[in-house]
């Protein structure tokens, strides 16, 4: 099982509809975990972040599920804005982070 | 604040040639890296530096050398490039925004190995 592994996508979805993305990890004594947004050839910025059970910021919310070991990505109300990959990283120890190869999403019109 | 800066933008290298891209960062972060992303691959860590003077492997760092004399700069050399070396190069420092650990990446460096 790859350390940490995300659906490639695309997906396709119209504006204003909700997405979902998961995102699996194979390390059980992970305590944080990201969401990083990546626009076509720019870096990936931090999007969300998850230390317990979940977290909300406005029309995003990432919740974590230990005892299956996956994160999720909730986007309500999409935009044409929120077209990206959406890259989910989990810590390996102290000083590592380990990226998912990303999710492509496309807001369509 | 500029954040962390990349130099060059866009290289192409023929086989053998060596060459050093250049990260700086001015907030004073002590923790840096350098990664490379690949189509399908993801992000993968060649290099990182939990300070002035300490650096370590990660997934991928052979053919790379890395040193951080400063707190500021943290560059990474190709020692004798090769194609496979073809890539995106993305530098990082991480700190503390209020609660949250983030990386910050820099713009990133395209590179082309004929």
């Amino acid at each position: 099982r790859k350390e940490v592994e995300q659906d490639p996508g695309p997906f396709n979805v119209p504006e204003g509809a909700t997405v979902a993305f998961n995102c699996t990890y194979s390390n059980s004594a992970s305590q944080s975990f990201f969401w990083y947004r990546q626009d076509c050839r720019k870096e990936p910025k931090l999007l969300m972040s998850v230390y317990s059970s979940g977290n909300e910021d406005g029309r995003f919310t990432a919740q974590l599920n230990r005892a299956s070991q996956y994160i999720s990505l909730l986007i309500r109300d999409s935009k044409l804005s929120d077209s990206a990959t959406y890259l989910c990283v989990v810590p390996s120890g102290t000083y590592k982070y380990i990226f998912g190869t990303g999710t492509r999403l496309k807001v369509l019109a | 604040n500029a954040g962390v800066t990349q130099t060059p933008k866009f290289q192409v290298l023929k086989t053998g040639q060596s060459m050093t891209l250049q990260c700086a960062q001015d907030m004073n972060h002590e923790y840096m890296s350098w990664y490379r992303q690949d189509p399908g691959m993801g992000l993968r860590l060649i290099h990182y530096s939990v300070g002035a003077g300490i650096t370590d492997q990660g997934e991928v760092p052979n053919g790379y050398n890395v040193s951080r004399s400063t707190t500021e700069d943290f560059p990474l050399r190709l020692l004798s490039a090769a194609p496979s070396q073809t890539s995106v190069y993305f530098c990082a420092s991480r700190g503390y925004e209020g609660p949250t650990d983030t990386q910050y990446f820099g713009p990133g460096t395209r590179l082309t190995v004929l």
